[in-house]
């Protein structure tokens, strides 16, 4: 099956954008979704569809997908944003792929 | 609000067998693909089965299938995976979650279930 590929970890001040890439062959043809994962807790939806907000997800938190990566904004980054952040693609009904993951750590 | 609620895992011996069950409420759950996800810290989040609304169509991944079963009971708002030849590399969390109406991702996940595989 396809491969996702993230950054193990990346570190922000607060007040600052975070970016966290998902790299994967042709990735702009396919839909990406992001969860963020705090410690402990199960995951949750923050962007789907690339770049959609489900409500409730502040604006700061935004995705663009292009090429062979797509990527996941916080902007104005804050204490409580630190967490892991995957991606997902669904490519068929049996090849649902997530990316290994990114520790968000917040300065 | 949605709820996602599993229940049923354990510590179990390899070659055994484990059933785990999803109950659902704060919306109609008949509408709406379910699917189990796991999770541990080498592989990270793997995906493992789906059911749709009628359990017409059931998919696995490669490693469970044959394995484990996927079922629902819309009556009672619930979903289940059946898991037997329990194998170490079945350890997980496991998640049940509810697919989007495009069905190609989670909206709501529950809280998780911890399965054990070990002698």
């Amino acid at each position: 099956s396809d491969v996702l590929t993230q950054p193990p970890s990346v570190s922000v001040a607060p007040g600052q954008t975070a970016g966290i890439t998902c790299a994967g062959n042709n990735i702009g043809s396919s839909s990406v979704h992001w969860y963020q994962q705090k410690a402990g807790q199960a995951p949750v939806l923050v962007v789907y569809d690339d770049s959609d907000r489900p409500s409730g997800i502040p604006e700061r938190f935004s995705g663009s997908n292009s090429g062979n990566t797509a990527t996941l904004l916080i902007n104005r980054v804050e204490a409580g944003d630190e967490a892991d952040y995957y991606c997902q693609v669904w490519y068929t009904a049996t090849d649902v792929v997530f990316g290994g993951g990114t520790k968000l750590t917040v300065l | 609000e949605v709820h996602l609620v599993e229940s049923g895992g354990g510590l179990v011996k390899p070659g055994g067998s484990l059933r785990l069950s999803c109950v659902a409420s704060g919306f109609t759950f008949s509408d709406y693909t379910m699917n189990w996800v796991r999770q541990t810290p080498g592989r990270g989040l793997e995906w493992v089965s789906s059911i749709s609304l009628s359990s017409v169509y059931i998919y696995y991944a490669d490693s469970v299938k044959g394995r484990f079963t996927i079922s629902r009971d819309n009556a009672n708002n619930a979903v289940y995976l059946q898991m037997h030849s329990l194998r170490a590399d079945d350890s997980a969390v496991y998640y049940c979650a509810k697919a989007a109406p495009s069905t190609d991702h989670f909206d709501y996940w529950g809280q998780g279930t911890l399965v054990s595989v070990s002698s």
